[in-house]
């Protein structure tokens, strides 16, 4: 069973300050990284497709890193802006599978 | 180019009767994915579906759930003589084709939200 695992749960961040938090996957049989902003009573909205071992990709303020011989990526933002506020999910797919097994979430909070 | 759709965005039913949540992809995407979300837990993968196919549905309860995509229409998750548990968000997404293509991107619905009495 793949078991895709991020932490913190949640996150308070003063307005301002940078922060960063973490999805762990499975290496074995590993083909995509996703991660997804998902604000509250909206669709979740795609931030990275990974796939590379080093990779790093960066979208205004916010960059990801992704580890695949150890199974993890780092998202970081950086200059916290309320904005962000958005709960932050990871998913993974492994090779010959479509599927995405999502983490629970990061649930952050800037607070102003 | 108007994102994925979901109708209803939320719906009661009352145990006993029938879901249909209808998702309708993005312009020119093929590929439609059903995701749910049981109450404080996260996404789960459901299934998946091409035009007419489905192609993989090891996610999906083995009995009283159902899902299809015609050739013309939206993509339809049925739900039978739903009962209390069956409460979640379902979320679908699309893709201009499968995931098989190097970042390829699953575009998510706003979701149905179901509520059984």
């Amino acid at each position: 069973i793949l078991n895709v695992e991020q932490s913190p749960q949640s996150l308070h961040v003063q307005e301002g300050d940078s922060t960063n938090f973490t999805c762990s996957f499975p290496s074995s049989n590993f083909y995509a990284l996703h991660w997804y902003r998902w604000e509250t009573a909206k669709s979740p909205e795609a931030l990275f497709v990974m796939t590379l071992n080093g990779d790093e990709k960066k979208k205004g303020r916010i960059s990801a890193t992704l580890n695949t011989k150890e199974g993890y990526s780092y998202l970081y933002i950086k200059g916290s802006q309320p904005e962000d506020s958005a709960t932050y999910l990871c998913a993974c797919r492994i090779q010959g599978a479509q599927k995405l097994v999502f983490g629970q979430g990061t649930r952050l909070t800037i607070n102003p | 180019n108007a994102g994925v759709m979901q109708n209803p965005r939320h719906l009661v039913r009352r145990r006993g009767q029938e879901a249909r949540l209808r998702c309708s992809p993005m312009k020119g995407h093929s590929h439609v994915y059903w995701y749910r979300q049981l109450p404080e837990e996260g996404l789960k993968f459901m299934v998946y579906l091409q035009k007419e196919n489905i192609i993989d549905e090891s996610g999906m309860p083995k009995e009283r759930f159902s899902a299809e995509f015609p050739k013309e229409g939206p993509s339809i998750l049925r739900i039978q003589q739903v009962v209390r548990g069956d409460s979640a968000a379902y979320f679908c997404a699309s893709s201009p084709s499968s995931l098989g293509q190097v970042n390829n991107e699953q575009f998510f619905g706003p979701g149905t939200r179901l509520t059984v009495l």
